[in-house]
């Protein structure tokens, strides 16, 4: 199915664990962003990708990192989860045509 | 990136039309108006954008006024499953270079049976 996916939906981990979230789409779009969303805070930009390799930090990046071998793919990792990661993660492309981004279902992560 | 306000919370009865208020009073002659909507739980959907003349697709409708200083989303019909929070950016359009979406708070839109 065309669209863009994010998985799992779902994560409960513990404090310090890696985590790796998961993100594709399926129209080639070649900017893709990674947001999380919090009560009070909105919607924050963590990183976002212009093409495959080029990946930008956004406003909120310490304590992730991103990688893009493949136009559809970017994933997320928390490299030593904490606390304060607990949110709902989403990924995003973009399509000039029209000029928007496209949202995923979001993955809601519990770091305990 | 101009900087909007929205009211917090407005209600609206099932079948009637929805109008969303949004205040871009310092908004420059470059910068476009989009219209988000989060459902909850769910990722934000595009709903539309414009410029400066009043623009129309098959979810809604959006009127700028002539001056450019505030906007409102219509909902022509609004049901149940339009409940959801709108949000409202004032941001230059792309061109080449994709840029993040500022998302503020939004206005919380229950549409009551």
């Amino acid at each position: 199915d065309a669209g863009i996916t994010q998985s799992p939906r779902y994560k409960i981990t513990e404090t310090g664990r890696q985590v790796t979230l998961m993100c594709h789409q399926t129209w080639s779009h070649s900017y893709m962003f990674w947001y999380r969303q919090d009560l009070g805070h909105g919607l924050r930009l963590i990183y976002y990708s212009a093409a495959a390799d080029i990946t930008d930090k956004g406003e909120v990046p310490d304590g992730y990192v991103v990688s893009r071998s493949k136009t559809e793919n970017f994933p997320l990792t928390l490299e030593s989860a904490t606390r304060s990661q607990t949110s709902v993660y989403f990924c995003a492309s973009f399509s000039g045509t029209p000029d928007t981004q496209y949202f995923g279902p979001g993955t809601r992560l519990t770091v305990l | 990136d101009a900087k909007t306000t929205q009211p917090t919370s407005m209600d609206c009865a099932e079948g009637r039309a929805a109008n969303l208020p949004c205040n871009h009073s310092t908004i420059s002659g470059n910068e476009y108006v989009y219209w988000y909507r989060q459902i909850h739980s769910q990722g934000p959907q595009y709903i539309i954008h414009g410029l400066k003349n009043n623009e129309t697709n098959e979810m809604a409708s959006l009127i700028i006024t002539e001056d450019r200083k505030s906007s409102t989303l219509i909902l022509p019909h609004a049901t149940l499953r339009d409940t959801a929070v709108y949000y409202c950016i004032v941001r230059v359009r792309t061109s080449g270079s994709a840029r993040q979406l500022t998302f503020g708070s939004g206005t919380q839109l229950t549409v009551l049976p």
